[in-house]
């Protein structure tokens, strides 16, 4: 079984920059496709990136392209999410999600608890 | 990008009674989708991948069909603990990965 932890909640103001980090654990990083999926409040799920099977890079959604890195530390089975240029329309929930394997399709099966960012001046 | 769309947007239920709900894709995405419940202040959990197969620990009262473009969730009898908003996901062509915009459960 996988458990993803995730770091605590965030208030930074427009323009500021986050990072989330994503602690697993039953599984390491490298047998994990390891996603982030955000959530607005009152809105749906938003998938923002993550590990590309077919070429083994971290592809994003051309929405958060140039705002978002995401990176992994294997060493210590952790994965963050940065995300720069902040404005009120990032306050959201986010998410870690992972697909356990190595295979093409991926869907969702462990995800953290999330971690509430609200962006306010 | 495949387009997912889901119906009702609300789905007003008795408990014991059994729901349905729909998810159609923008283009075919064979069997690859999977439904996700949420729950006030938790985190989305899976249920169902590949059109139709249970997520280890989740009972045999939800079940999944479908193929191509139009799936469905089936609630046999809904529990308390079922009302909830349920997302459908689609992982045949990506990225993105895309959801639907979810269908809430919702005691009548």
């Amino acid at each position: 079984q996988v458990q993803l932890v995730q770091s605590g909640a965030e208030v930074k103001k427009p323009g500021a920059s986050v990072r989330v980090s994503c602690k697993v654990s039953g599984y390491t990083l490298r047998e994990l496709s390891m996603h982030w999926v955000r959530q607005a409040p009152g809105k749906g799920l938003e998938w923002m990136g993550g590990f590309d099977p077919e070429d083994g890079k971290i592809v994003y959604a051309q929405k958060f392209q140039g705002r978002v890195t995401m990176t992994e530390d294997t060493s210590t089975d952790t994965a963050y999410m940065e995300l720069t240029s902040l404005r009120s329309e990032d306050t959201a929930v986010y998410y870690c999600t992972c697909h356990l394997g190595a295979g093409l399709l991926i869907w969702f099966e462990s995800w953290g608890q999330g971690t509430l960012v609200t962006v306010s001046s | 990008e495949i387009v997912m769309t889901q119906s009702p947007a609300t789905l007003s239920v008795s408990p014991g009674q059994r729901a349905t709900l729909s998810c159609r894709a923008s283009q075919s995405v064979s069997s690859n989708l999977a439904w996700y419940q949420q729950k006030p202040g938790q985190a989305p959990r899976l249920l169902i991948y590949y059109a139709s197969t249970r997520a280890t620990g989740i009972p045999a009262r939800f079940s999944g069909s479908g193929s191509g473009t139009d799936f469905t969730l089936t609630i046999s009898s809904l529990q308390s603990e079922d009302f909830a908003i349920y997302y459908c996901q689609q992982y045949n062509n990506w990225p993105p990965w895309t959801f639907g915009q979810g269908t809430k459960v919702e005691i009548k």
